[in-house]
């Protein structure tokens, strides 16, 4: 079946540039994550998006961050005026109801390159 | 807060050796917990997971048991074998607090023929 879904794989843009990069969920699945992974590091949380509820934007690492979610469908996140520091792979995920017990299904990624 | 702490790697084994990777949790509530892999160029993949203390989770021949007496989840397989080179992330998720899993910075395991 279809996994999550993300776009573009990669993306190279220069410095000052707005960014958007989009992410579709397993259908059905009400929790959708966004994670920043530099190279060779863990996983930074960014946000998260649980049904109809406002969002957890507690890891957004500044305002040039956004992101949006259309129901319970496509996310998109937003970098404006980007900086050499967001490059990095931006990772997606989603779980079927963001519950403790449900596991995470993640996209392959958005490599972002700055330059 | 809730935290996961894994061994540093990389781990470097040849073929068929035993493999152990440590992973230990701090957590407010009953979290499950979980181990993910990531292959080169590619998102994360549940290995497997375990939802209560004592459960063990088990997939394609890798192990870990779930042991809140020593708050741990090490991850072992008996044979590994080079297509395990990957990087392996181990996970809580707190039922008594956020839905936002904790992650650990990830194990690099590196299997030579």
């Amino acid at each position: 079946g279809a996994g999550v879904s993300q776009s573009p794989s990669n993306k190279v843009t220069e410095k000052g540039k707005d960014v958007e990069l989009r992410c579709d969920p397993i259908s059905g699945h009400t929790a959708l994550y966004w994670y920043r992974q530099r190279l060779g590091q863990g996983l930074e949380f960014l946000i998260y998006f649980q049904g109809n509820s406002a969002p957890d934007k507690s890891g957004l690492p500044s305002d040039r961050f956004s992101a949006e979610r259309t129901g319970e469908s496509v996310s998109t996140l937003t970098i404006q005026r980007t900086q050499q520091e967001d490059s990095a792979v931006y990772l997606c995920a989603s779980s079927s109801d963001g519950t403790s017990n449900q596991p995470q299904h993640f996209g392959d990624g958005t490599r972002l390159s700055i330059l | 807060g809730d935290s996961v702490t894994q061994m540093e790697g990389p781990v470097t084994l040849s073929e068929e050796a035993f493999l152990t990777i440590n992973c230990t949790y701090t957590a407010t509530g009953y979290p499950s917990l979980f181990w993910y892999v990531q292959y080169p160029g590619e998102g994360l993949q549940l290995l497997l997971k375990a939802t209560k203390a004592d459960d063990k989770g088990s997939n394609k021949g890798f192990e870990a048991t779930y042991r809140k007496e020593t708050t741990s989840f090490h991850l072992e397989k008996g044979s590994v074998q080079v297509s395990d080179s990957a990087v392996y992330f181990c996970a809580l998720s707190d039922q008594g607090g956020s839905y936002i899993p904790t992650f650990g910075r990830g194990t690099s395991l590196i299997v030579h023929p």
